[in-house]
């Protein structure tokens, strides 16, 4: 079984300062993970994905995100953020072994940007 | 902007009744999935079809099934509607077989059930 546990329902940020939002993560099997962006009455963006490469990540609009096996965590970072990166993130994972790509999502953090 | 689009944008319907939405994939890709998102959650699987038959399915009642087609387009059939089947409805394209299981989400449909 797999699932996604994404640790803060709303985060809080300043024009211009770092953005952390926390994940972790349970599988059986390795896994590839993703984080997906979603503005509001949008559909989902995928923003990075890892599958066993690089441990760290670059997506696009400068976030990134590092794996981390011994922690079972895929947090994802930006230095900077900005108004419009205000929307919903989604850590998901999958796993390729039993052929079906299903996506498990976590239940999402909401990114708030202050100006 | 992915190549995945849906349709219709937004539907109103009553209990009781069946509802059908359509989602047309990205060029290249043969796989579909469909993702059910209620207000305030992440998206749920409901079911991937591969080769126009059921490849994986989440927990989710017979009542909801769907098709694919040889041009890899996909239909969402929901029957006997409930209340809680109000939802933004999200279909997703990918590429089977390999390492390469990014899936690519159309903007989707919004469901309300009166």
């Amino acid at each position: 079984a797999q699932s996604v546990t994404q640790l803060d329902s709303h985060v809080s940020v300043s024009e211009g300062t770092p953005v952390l939002l926390r994940c972790n993560y349970s599988s059986s099997y390795s896994p590839s993970l993703f984080w997906y962006v979603q503005h509001p009455n949008k559909g989902l963006q995928l923003l990075l994905k890892y599958t066993s490469a690089a441990t760290l990540v670059k997506g696009i609009n400068g976030f990134e995100a590092e794996f981390k096996k011994s922690e079972t965590s895929f947090h994802l970072t930006k230095p900077s953020a900005h108004m419009s990166d205000a929307a919903e993130y989604f850590c998901v994972v999958t796993f390729s072994g039993a052929g079906s790509y299903q996506l498990t999502f976590g239940k999402g953090t909401k990114l708030s940007v202050i100006p | 902007e992915t190549g995945v689009t849906q349709s219709p944008t937004h539907l109103i319907k009553t209990r009781g009744q069946q509802v059908t939405l359509r989602c047309s994939s990205q060029s290249g890709h043969n796989t579909v999935s469909w993702y059910q998102q209620a207000l305030g959650q992440g998206p749920q699987f409901i079911f991937q079809y591969y080769r126009e038959e059921e490849n994986g399915r989440g927990n989710f009642p017979p009542r909801f099934s769907g098709l694919q087609f040889p041009n890899y387009s996909s239909e969402l059939n929901v029957n006997a509607l409930e209340l809680d089947d109000s939802a933004l409805y999200l279909c997703a394209s990918g590429v089977a077989g390999g390492r390469e299981d990014t899936q690519y989400f159309g903007p989707g449909t919004r469901l309300t059930v009166l």
